[in-house]
C-alpha cells in the first residue's frame, strides 16, 4: 500500500522556473526521503531528512519536513530539461523499509 | 564501483509459468531490499534481508511469492503460478547495513509481463 499522496500528479514548466512538489504521509516516521525516476526505472537518491530536521538543501534542490502535519515539500530551483523525471516520496519508519507516494511526473519544457 | 544489477532487464512469460529475478547487490551491503512498481504507481515493498535471513517479508502479497539470499549476497526472487497482476518492474536495492537511516540503492528493474 502508499504511504500517502504526492501533489501535483504532474507539473509542467519552463526552464528555468522553480520546481515545487508536496508529499503528505499517514503514519510516523524515523525519516523522509526523495527520489528521482527516469523512463520507468533505476531510482536515484535524491536527500534524506530526518524526522528531528525542517529544512536540507543539496545543491539545486531545497526539502522541507513538518511532522505536525506530515507533510513534506521539494523544491528544485532554476529547473533545466534534465530534470524531466518523476519524483518520489519515501517514508521510513522504524523497520527501515520506505513506503513510497505515488510520484509527481515533472515536465520541464526547454 | 559496480551498482546494483539486476537480471533479466525484461521478462516476458505466460501465465502460469514459474519464473525467477536476480539481484546483485552493491559488494558489501549487508541490506538487500525487493520492491514492486505498477505502471504510474511508486514502488511497493516486498521483502528486506539483512543478510543471509528475511527480517520482513510482510509485503510479499501471497504464497505465490518467495525470495531467498542463501550467501547474504546475491538474491533471487521466485513467483510461482504467474498471473497477469504480477506484471510489472521488478526493483532490487541494497544499503550499507538497513540499521538506522541510510541511502538504498536501486538497480535497474526487471520488468516482467504475464501474458
Amino acid at each position: 500500500s502508499q504511504q500517502g499522496e504526492e501533489d501535483p500528479q504532474a507539473l509542467s514548466i519552463q526552464e528555468g522556473e522553480n520546481a515545487t512538489m508536496n508529499c503528505s504521509y499517514k503514519t510516523s516516521i524515523n525519516n523522509l526521503q526523495w527520489y528521482r525516476q527516469n523512463s520507468g526505472r533505476g531510482l536515484v537518491h535524491l536527500i534524506l531528512i530526518r524526522s528531528n530536521e525542517r529544512e536540507k538543501h543539496s545543491g539545486r534542490l531545497r526539502v522541507t519536513l513538518d511532522t505536525s502535519k506530515k507533510s513534506s515539500s521539494l523544491l528544485i530551483t532554476a529547473s533545466r530539461a534534465a530534470d524531466t523525471a518523476s519524483y518520489f516520496c519515501a517514508t521510513e519508519d522504524s523497520s527501515y523499509k520506505l513506503i513510497f507516494g505515488s510520484g509527481t511526473r515533472l515536465l520541464v519544457r526547454p | 564501483g559496480a551498482g546494483v544489477s539486476q537480471t533479466p532487464s525484461n521478462k516476458v512469460t505466460e501465465k502460469g509459468k514459474y519464473v525467477e529475478l536476480r539481484c546483485d547487490p552493491i559488494s558489501g551491503h549487508t541490506a538487500l531490499y525487493w520492491y514492486r512498481q505498477s505502471l504510474g504507481q511508486g514502488p511497493e515493498f516486498l521483502i528486506y534481508f539483512q543478510g543471509t535471513g528475511a527480517a520482513d517479508d510482510s509485503g510479499l502479497p501471497n504464497d505465490r511469492f518467495f525470495a531467498v539470499r542463501p550467501e547474504g549476497s546475491v538474491s533471487t526472487l521466485k513467483i510461482q503460478r504467474t498471473e497477469r497482476g504480477d506484471s510489472a518492474v521488478y526493483l532490487c536495492a541494497s544499503s550499507v547495513s538497513g540499521s538506522g537511516p541510510e541511502t538504498q540503492y536501486f538497480g535497474p528493474g526487471t520488468r516482467l509481463l504475464v501474458l
